[in-house]
């Protein structure tokens, strides 16, 4: 199986603030990475697919980028609504894995 | 407008077998991989495993031997059984499209796999 780790597991930040997210995969991936947005008691949302494309309707402050094993979610001014969980996920080979998750909160 | 409705029971007694389903509206159901994905309570995401609408599948070895995804492309769904189910099954069991495909120009090329349209969840909670 391919480990995903995430970095760090949790961060306060303020709004505005640019936060940045680090995920690690345990062997080579090329591209194939994901990131997903999750809110309490609701399903995980794509933000970027192929570590760096950004899903259409995703605000501009999300970025991606990375191959290989490193990848970085970047969010450039941190909003009231970006506050939330943050898995990558690689989907290079099965199983499709996770990283365990950043939880973004107010500081 | 895609759509991933689920259902399927949510009290289960340890050594039962759990069952889901989830239905596609609103969309294609060929030519995507269909996944179902956990999370137990205040924890972090697992997969368990794909189908096609040919039926092709992929599974986690983690739960290889007690998993079976299946599709019905006649009703446009896809299910999970679980069986001897535990109370380390507890969690959120969600369903997902997954889109794989290629992006290229002359200046890139790159391929791609993600899941894009996800279900509710359903809440599956293991007790005696």
């Amino acid at each position: 199986d391919i480990h995903m780790t995430q970095s760090p597991s949790s961060l306060s930040a303020s709004v505005a603030d640019r936060v940045t997210i680090t995920c690690r995969a345990s062997q080579s991936i090329s591209t194939y990475l994901n990131w997903y947005q999750q809110k309490p008691g609701k399903a995980p949302e794509l933000l970027i697919y192929a570590a760096s494309t950004l899903r259409g309707g995703v605000p501009s402050r999300f970025s991606g980028s990375g191959s290989g094993t490193d990848f970085t979610l970047t969010i450039s001014s941190l909003q009231p609504e970006d506050f939330a969980t943050y898995y990558c996920q690689q989907t290079y080979s099965t199983p499709r894995t996770f990283g365990q998750g950043t939880k973004v909160e107010i500081k | 407008q895609v759509q991933l409705q689920q259902w399927g029971a949510g009290l289960l007694k340890p050594s039962e077998t759990l069952s889901l389903t989830c239905a596609v509206y609103g969309g294609s159901f060929s030519g995507y991989q269909w996944s179902w994905i956990r999370q137990p309570p205040g924890k972090g995401l697992e997969w368990i495993g794909e189908i096609n609408h040919s039926g092709s599948t992929n599974y986690n070895p983690s739960l290889k031997r007690r998993v079976t995804i299946s599709v019905d492309t006649s009703k446009d769904q896809f299910s999970l059984k679980l069986s001897s189910v535990t109370a380390a099954d507890t969690a959120m069991y969600y369903c997902a499209r997954g889109v794989r495909g290629v992006r290229s120009s002359t200046a890139f090329s790159y391929s791609y796999y993600y899941m894009d349209v996800w279900g509710k969840g359903t809440t599956v909670t293991v007790s005696s």
